[in-house]
């Protein structure tokens, strides 16, 4: 079974402080994603590696910033954490896609507060 | 920017009965359609996923139709159990481009005994 780690459930911080959520997959998989998810809004893509050292923006990467040193761990850093960054954070993973599903494997997620 | 629009955004159905969550896309571009399913406390799992050649896939108690002219495609869950109780979302997602997955904004259903 493929499996993504996060590194903490629960994670309480203090306004401006510097953030690191780390994400962990087994499956060799090429691609790792950082979504946000909040009530009405979905899931949320900050950022995005399609391989090691390698990264997009997704959708809302304001405020944040990733790091992808070794292909299993992708982490999300949050320079100067704010209040309207309390949210649940998602990690995902997927292979390389050559035929069949574009499959995402999802961790357990994050939910940050920030205070 | 590419949207997947899903409604409603909470769903109530007796045990029994069906329930439809339906998501409309205006990239014609997209080439896969995947169905997410999410108890609490869990990150999202793949539940049903269909691609635009076919109009139906059924996988048990669930169904996807998908109407490719409409650009719209819906979930529905026959024989809905309090297990299927959890939030679906729908995406879409195309070939290339990394394999960016964009999602819909999420239903809550709850399967009522």
């Amino acid at each position: 079974d493929v499996k993504v780690t996060q590194s903490s459930r629960y994670l309480v911080k203090r306004t401006g402080e510097k953030v690191f959520l780390e994400c962990v997959q087994d499956m060799d998989h090429e691609n790792m994603f950082w979504y946000r998810q909040d009530p009405g809004l979905g899931l949320r893509l900050i950022y995005f590696s399609y391989d090691v050292k390698m990264k997009e923006k997704g959708d809302i990467p304001e405020g944040y910033s990733v790091s992808r040193e070794k292909k299993e761990r992708f982490s999300l850093i949050l320079e100067s954490a704010s209040t309207n960054q309390t949210s649940m954070y998602l990690c995902a993973s997927s292979p390389l896609r050559t035929s069949g599903s574009n499959e995402q494997y999802f961790g357990p997620g994050t939910r940050l507060t920030v205070t | 920017q590419q949207q997947v629009k899903q409604s409603p955004q909470s769903l109530i159905v007796q045990k029994g009965g069906i329930s439809i969550i339906n998501c409309a896309y205006e990239n014609t571009a997209f080439d896969y359609f995947p169905w997410y399913q999410q108890f609490p406390g869990k990150g999202p799992a793949l539940l049903i996923a269909i691609r635009p050649d076919v109009s139906e896939k059924k996988e048990g108690r669930f169904t996807i139709s998908f109407n490719k002219s409409a650009k719209q495609f819906s979930l529905h869950i026959m024989d809905s159990q309090p297990g299927d109780s959890a939030t679906y979302f729908c995406a879409a997602s195309m070939r290339g481009g990394y394999q960016k997955v964009t999602f819909g904004t999420g239903t809550k259903l709850q399967v009522i005994p």
